[in-house]
């Protein structure tokens, strides 16, 4: 079955990086584009980055460009997402998402989530 | 502030029709499809409507999606106690090159 497993969180200081993973199974990663999407305690959703199928053309939410960067290796079927100058504001359950193809980038399949707390 | 404008809440009892407004611009809604998740507390959300109203076969037809112009509204039938959830309309902005995500709507079964 799909499956997307969210992994790297945790508790980090103001200004330090942190790398989140996203392992994929049970369907053709390579013909997916990826997105991160967070959540803040208590506020809605939020979509951070996106990354083609092929790798070749990144997007990114203002309030993170130039600071996370999204990639993903074929190779593991793996979805990244590099944090750095880690903001409190950055605070959030972070989740990856796939794309289909032609589903109007439709998330149909979501991680569990994992939590990135940013404080001193 | 969001983008896409979302009623924060909305309520129905059981066996009612509710309906979930949202709304956007040329950029977004206009020119491109919607697609609407569910979110239940503590966990991920779930895809629930895709190009404005197609649904995953895993979803019950009581879920039904509509678009004209630049709004959209997700319809549900036959309310149930389970639907309880926030319910958040997407949509791919060309101007920002960003998907754009509603701020949400509560729903609550009375």
């Amino acid at each position: 079955q799909v499956q997307l497993v969210d992994s790297g969180g945790g508790v980090v200081q103001p200004g330090r990086s942190l790398k989140l993973s996203c392992a994929a199974s049970g369907f053709n990663f390579n013909s997916y584009g990826m997105h991160w999407v967070r959540q803040a305690p208590g506020k809605g959703l939020e979509w951070v980055a996106f990354i083609w199928a092929d790798g070749n053309n990144k997007y990114y939410a203002d309030s993170v460009k130039g600071r996370f960067t999204i990639s993903r290796d074929s190779s593991k079927n793996t979805l990244y997402l590099q944090m750095n100058s880690l903001r409190v504001e950055d605070t959030a359950v972070y989740y990856c998402a796939g794309d289909p193809p032609q589903s109007g980038y439709a998330f149909d399949n979501w991680g569990q989530g994992t939590l990135v707390t940013v404080s001193s | 502030q969001s983008v896409l404008t979302q009623p924060p809440s909305a309520s129905g009892t059981p066996g009612q029709r509710v309906y979930i407004s949202c709304s956007g611009s040329s950029s977004n809604i206009g020119t491109n499809t919607v697609n609407w998740y569910q979110n239940l507390p503590g966990t991920a959300p779930k895809l629930l409507i895709y190009k404005d109203s197609q649904r995953p076969s895993r979803v019950p037809d009581r879920f039904s999606g509509s678009k004209s112009g630049t709004s959209a509204s997700l319809a549900i039938s036959g309310l149930q106690s389970e639907d309880e959830a926030d319910y958040y309309c997407a949509a791919w902005d060309g101007s920002l090159n960003s998907v754009v995500f509603g701020g949400g709507t509560k729903l609550t079964v009375l």
